[in-house]
């Protein structure tokens, strides 16, 4: 069964805002992953941040992680029209991967 | 990064006849594959977990009699429908680890199968 949940299922922004999803799971991980996925296309790795990490960067993205409310973000600065895609986060135990519902972001032009 | 691929990107067949879908990690050894399943607008529902030179373990749920796995190289995983039915209809994805300490897996493209 999925662990995580993620808000919100779908969001519709305009070029150049940012857009900021969230992610909350259930039990002890080793790290939190990132992933997006276009329509009908397997899964692209964005981000990786460990258990003892509780912020990441890397280009426009920025993910959190609150090991305490088990909880991570991730946050899309001055998002594209190329950034249309679901993104789903995915805890990692041990060698499994369990992935949350996905958001579906919309980036109008 | 590693990349992973996987064969074919789409498939179409008759129920009752069986489906293979190949999962190869290109440049790098796995002992492990995984193999995901996603129904429309739905996230990925881990099926099996693939073991190199043992064999697979199943989700709940999941029937290994329907859904057979074979991992008999360090780069090649076999998933194979059986006996295929339109609800078997989805898109099947598989990923690997680099077996590495830091679990980054990467994903092949998916299969997209539909069973008429």
């Amino acid at each position: 069964s999925q662990q995580g949940e993620e808000d919100p299922q779908a969001l519709s922004i305009q070029e150049g805002e940012n857009a900021t999803m969230n992610c909350s799971y259930k039990t002890s991980i080793n790290n939190l992953q990132w992933y997006r996925q276009n329509s009908g296309r397997g899964l692209v790795h964005l981000i990786l941040i460990r258990s003892n990490e509780r912020e990441k960067h890397s280009g426009r993205l920025r993910v959190t992680l609150d090991t305490s409310k088990k909880s991570s973000s991730l946050l899309i600065t001055a998002s594209r029209a190329a950034d249309t895609a679901s993104y789903f986060c995915a805890t990692t135990s041990g060698s499994r991967l369990t992935f949350g519902e996905g958001t579906q972001l919309t980036v109008n032009p | 990064g590693a990349v992973v691929s996987q064969h074919p990107s789409w498939v179409i067949c008759k129920s009752g006849t069986s489906v293979k879908i190949e999962c190869r990690s290109l440049d790098f050894q796995a002992t492990t594959m995984f193999w995901y399943r996603q129904f429309p607008k739905q996230s990925l529902m881990l099926m099996a977990t693939s073991n190199e030179g043992s064999k697979a373990t199943y989700e709940q749920g999941v029937e290994k009699d329907k859904f057979l796995i074979n991992h008999a190289s360090l780069t090649l995983s076999t998933l194979t429908v059986t006996s295929a039915h339109p609800e078997d209809s989805s898109f099947y994805i598989c990923s690997a680890d680099e077996d590495s300490l830091v679990a980054e897996a990467f994903f092949g493209q998916g299969t997209r199968l539909t069973v008429v």
